[in-house]
C-alpha cells in the first residue's frame, strides 16, 4: 500500500523558535493537505496545496505558517515562530480523487 | 458549518461480538462521509466511505457503514470484532466531492477484550 512519510515523528522546539514539518507525499499525487490535532481535540483542517500553491487554508493557518514543495518531492509545513498553542500533531495527508492518504504524523511540543 | 458527532469517547466489546460505532453529521447539502482508524503511532488510514448510492457502503478489514439520511447517521459497523480492531476510529465528512477539507469527529477508542 502506498505510503505517506513525515519526520520528525516527535518535535521538541523553544517557543518564539521557527520549525519546519517534513512530508514526503505519494509519488505522482497533485494534491497534499496538512491537518493537526490538539491533544484531546478533534483532527483540524490547515491548508491545502495544489498546482505548487495554496488552494485553500483554515483560519488556523495565519502568517505564521507556511507551505511548500521545494524539490517536487518534500512538502512541508513551516511554522515561523512557535507559541505554546502550536503544539500539537501535525498530519500530511497525499490525496488522489478518489481517497486520502494520511501520514503517521509529528508530534510538536512547544516549550 | 460543516460536522460530525461521535456521541461515544469510549466502545468496549468483547471479541467476537458485533462492535458498532456511531457517527452523526449535520444537514448542509448532500454529505460524503468517511470513516478513519488510527492504530498507534500510526497515521490516519482510510476504511470507507459514503459518496452516493447504495446506502450500505463495505470497506477494508470487514468493516461497514450504513448511510441513514433520515437520522443523519452513518455508524461504523463489524458483525464480529476482533482484538487488532482496537484504535482510534473517527468519522469525517465533506460536502464537496473530491475535496479533502474534511471535517472531523471527536474520535471514539475502541478496546475489543479478548
Amino acid at each position: 500500500e502506498p505510503e505517506v512519510t513525515q519526520t520528525p515523528s516527535h518535535q521538541v522546539t523553544q517557543m518564539g523558535q521557527e520549525v519546519i514539518l517534513r512530508c514526503v507525499p505519494i509519488s505522482n499525487h497533485l494534491y497534499f493537505y496538512w491537518y493537526r490535532q490538539i491533544l484531546g481535540q478533534k483532527v483540524e483542517f490547515l491548508v491545502s496545496f495544489y498546482n505548487n500553491e495554496i488552494s485553500e487554508k483554515s483560519e488556523i493557518f495565519d502568517d505564521q505558517f507556511s507551505v511548500e514543495r521545494p524539490d517536487g518531492s518534500n512538502f512541508t509545513l513551516k511554522i515561523r515562530s512557535t507559541k505554546l498553542e502550536d503544539s500539537a500533531m501535525y498530519f500530511c495527508a497525499s490525496i488522489t480523487a478518489s481517497e486520502a492518504f494520511f501520514g503517521q504524523g509529528t508530534r510538536l511540543t512547544v516549550v | 458549518a460543516q460536522s460530525v458527532a461521535q456521541p461515544e469517547d469510549q466502545v468496549n466489546v468483547a471479541e467476537g461480538n458485533p462492535l458498532t460505532v456511531k457517527c452523526t453529521y449535520s444537514v448542509s447539502g448532500n454529505p460524503y462521509l468517511f470513516w478513519y482508524v488510527q492504530y498507534p503511532n500510526r497515521g490516519l488510514q482510510f476504511l470507507l466511505k459514503y459518496i452516493t448510492g447504495d446506502n450500505l457502503v463495505k470497506g477494508s478489514y470487514g468493516f461497514e457503514a450504513e448511510f441513514n439520511k433520515s437520522q443523519t447517521s452513518f455508524h461504523l459497523k463489524k458483525p464480529s470484532a476482533l482484538v487488532s480492531d482496537s484504535a482510534l476510529y473517527f468519522c469525517a465528512v465533506s460536502y464537496t466531492l473530491n475535496d479533502y477539507k474534511l471535517s472531523f469527529g471527536a474520535g471514539t477508542t475502541v478496546t475489543v477484550r479478548a
